[in-house]
């Protein structure tokens, strides 16, 4: 079952606008990260932030996390045409040695020149 | 250093045939994760092993579904008796625990395009 919703499904901008992708999931997290994927293939780590964090920073990327809410945002600064993809964000509700990932529905994000 | 690969990249069978899916993860990479991704959607959890530990089957959608994990390292999915719905992209990730602590991060291979006809 999905845990984490993403919201909007789909978002197209112009290159060097701002990209922001919101996650809501349902039940307690050890962690939330975010993945980028091309072509509908292959996943890529983008960032993790923990339960007890409320912000990070990577590059152009900015994420936050409110547990009494239990949402995330994703914002890409300055975007540029390479970073269209689809994101998904991924709760990890494990404890101890272990790390099952539950996906989100993703955002197709588009830039444009 | 090479990453996670994934093998065939593509596979077409017909209904009623089994299919094994191979997955080699990144040396060293203790955890194991196997998922599958319909067209336009996330992706479902379907089996993740970790080092010795029994592997955690709890998303395997039907008795259909199998998986094993050879030395620790290889793995491959079957798929018997493939139905039109099993028509995925199956994905294999691996994580690392480094000296006992745990890295979160899944590293993900390119993918298996199934199409069952």
């Amino acid at each position: 079952s999905q845990q984490g919703e993403e919201d909007p499904q789909a978002l197209s901008i112009q290159e060097g606008e701002n990209a922001t992708m919101n996650c809501s999931y349902k039940t307690s997290i050890n962690n939330l990260q975010w993945y980028r994927q091309n072509s509908g293939r292959g996943l890529v780590h983008l960032i993790l932030i923990r339960s007890n964090e409320r912000e990070k920073h990577s590059g152009r990327l900015r994420v936050t996390l409110d547990t009494s809410k239990k949402s995330s945002s994703l914002l890409i600064t300055a975007s540029r045409a390479a970073d269209t993809a689809s994101y998904f964000c991924a709760t990890d509700a494990s404890t101890g040695t272990a790390s099952k990932l539950t996906f989100g529905t993703g955002t197709r994000l588009q830039v444009t020149l | 250093g090479a990453g996670v690969s994934q093998s065939p990249s593509n596979k077409v069978t017909e209904k009623g045939k089994d299919v094994e899916l191979r997955c080699d993860p990144i040396s060293g990479h203790t955890a194991l994760y196997w998922y599958r991704q319909s067209l336009g959607q996330g992706l479902e959890f379907l089996i993740y092993f970790q080092g010795n530990s029994a592997p955690d089957k709890s998303g395997l959608p039907s008795d259909r579904f199998s998986a094993e994990r050879t030395g620790g390292s290889v793995s491959t999915l079957t798929i018997q008796r493939t139905q039109q719905e099993d028509s995925a992209v199956y994905l294999c990730a691996s994580s690392f625990d480094g000296r006992g602590r745990w890295t979160y991060e899944q590293y993900f291979g390119p993918g298996t395009r199934l199409t069952v006809t």
